[in-house]
């Protein structure tokens, strides 16, 4: 079974300062991998996605991940920290076992962004 | 808005009793899930339906039951309720031809008192 690690449950940067979250997967099949936002009080919105094809993936908002079979991982980062950005990130692979769409999710990273 | 509706946003209710989320997928959306979202357990997979029928299911109790009707709207049965009941209800949609992400909505939160 399909499983997502997120290293840091909670990671803090100044505005301006390199986001970096981490995401492990573990997948017994080529996994579709996924990061998700969830502002306060909100749904999780979908930042990005890799499904097959170009292993470095661009999302919404400047952020993007790199997918790397070798080291089963999955980081999210974005150049430059906003205070927009403060939210709960997540992680998620795919687990297509039984034709389920069904997403595997980390336990997520709280981000906090300092003036 | 993410097109995705669910209602009530809010839900108080006491143990032993029962309520009904409801769900309306996104326009064209034929896959409905739900998920569960407590500080514990973080996100669990409960249910999938897929055009009127279960294709799916995950960690959900025998006191819960789901079903989708023909206008494709989705409803979660919560029954017995007990306190670590209480949590965010999630509701997502897709057009569900492989796994390609899917669209939540805003959630219900139940509080179990």
């Amino acid at each position: 079974a399909q499983s997502v690690t997120q290293l840091g449950s909670h990671v803090s940067v100044s505005e301006g300062a390199l986001v970096l979250l981490r995401c492990n997967y573990s997948s017994s099949v080529p996994p579709y991998l996924f990061w998700y936002v969830q502002y306060p009080n909100q749904g999780l919105q979908l930042l990005l996605k890799y499904t097959t094809g170009a292993t470095l993936v661009k999302g919404i908002n400047g952020f993007e991940a790199e997918f790397k079979k070798s080291e089963t991982s999955f980081h999210l980062t974005k150049p430059s920290a906003h205070m927009s950005d403060a939210a709960e990130y997540f992680c998620a692979v795919s687990d297509l076992a039984g034709g389920s769409e069904k997403l595997v999710f980390g336990k997520g990273t709280k981000l906090t962004v300092n003036p | 808005d993410s097109g995705v509706t669910q209602t009530p946003k809010h839900l108080i209710t006491a143990t032993g009793q029962r309520v009904t989320l409801r769900c309306s997928p996104r326009s064209g959306d034929l896959s409905v899930y739900w998920y569960q979202q407590s500080l514990d357990q973080g996100l669990q997979f409960l249910i999938q339906y897929y055009n009127g029928e279960e294709r799916a299911k995950g960690n959900i109790l025998e006191r819960f039951s789901a079903q989708q009707f023909p206008d494709l709207h989705s409803e979660l049965n919560l029954s017995s309720l007990e306190l670590g009941d209480s949590a965010l209800y999630f509701c997502a949609s897709s057009v569900s031809v492989g796994n390609y992400g899917y669209t939540f909505g805003s959630g219900t939160r139940l509080t179990v008192v």
